[in-house]
């Protein structure tokens, strides 16, 4: 079985201000982790993901995350947020059970840049 | 880049009726996924399918089925459509179902039954 808890529905946080979305998961299998972003009124689409070797991840518009395993934990981090930030941030994790990639996503984080 | 396309982008059905949600994705996808995504409980599976005629439970099926045809095409049946199936509903797919692989998303159906 696998799961992942984002402890916070919603970040407001200042234009150019840092902000950390976390996110703790548990599984009986290994996994890899992913982050994914949702733009108002668009799907998921991929922000980065942790598949092996440095534990520090980074997206292509400033976000990283570390992949911290004895915490159980990949947080997600942007040392200055932009209101372009504004979306709904998922935390997902995907391990093979029953013969089948599984993933399960987290309820998700929603992240409010204020001007 | 990858392209996940779903038949409609709003629905308003009535209690009881067949509803049928259309994904479609043109990068030859082996796996192909169905999800609703509700306020605060973000994204659950519904079902997912790992080849043309297969088909797997996710963790709610019930209430649903599905069906795939062709490689490319993955439709969401919702028999007899109740309220408490009024949701957005995401479809996915995946290279090859492997655990590193990404998902892609359509843009979601928002699925009203009164």
């Amino acid at each position: 079985a696998q799961s992942v808890t984002q402890l916070d529905s919603q970040v407001p946080v200042f234009e150019e201000a840092p902000v950390e979305l976390r996110c703790n998961y548990s599984s009986s299998v290994s996994v890899y982790l992913f982050w994914y972003v949702q733009y108002p009124n668009q799907g998921l689409q991929l922000l980065l993901k942790y598949l092996s070797g440095s534990t520090l991840v980074e997206s292509i518009n400033g976000f990283e995350a570390e992949f911290n395993k004895s915490q159980t934990s990949f947080h997600l981090r942007k040392p200055s947020v932009h209101i372009s930030d504004t979306a709904e941030y998922f935390c997902a994790v995907s391990g093979f059970l029953g013969g089948y990639q599984k993933v399960t996503f987290g309820t998700g984080t929603k992240l409010q840049v204020i001007p | 880049d990858v392209k996940v396309t779903q038949s409609s982008r709003y629905l308003v059905k009535r209690t009881g009726e067949k509803v049928f949600l259309e994904c479609v994705q043109d990068m030859d996808h082996e796996n192909m996924f169905w999800y609703r995504q509700d306020p605060g409980l973000g994204l659950r599976l519904i079902y997912f399918s790992y080849d043309v005629k297969m088909k797997e439970k996710g963790d709610i099926p019930e209430g649903y089925s599905v069906s795939r045809e062709k490689k490319e095409r993955f439709s969401l049946i919702l028999e007899s459509a109740s309220t408490n199936q009024t949701s957005m509903y995401l479809c996915a797919s995946s290279l090859a179902g492997a655990s590193t692989d990404t998902q892609y998303f359509g843009p979601g159906t928002r699925l009203t039954v009164l």
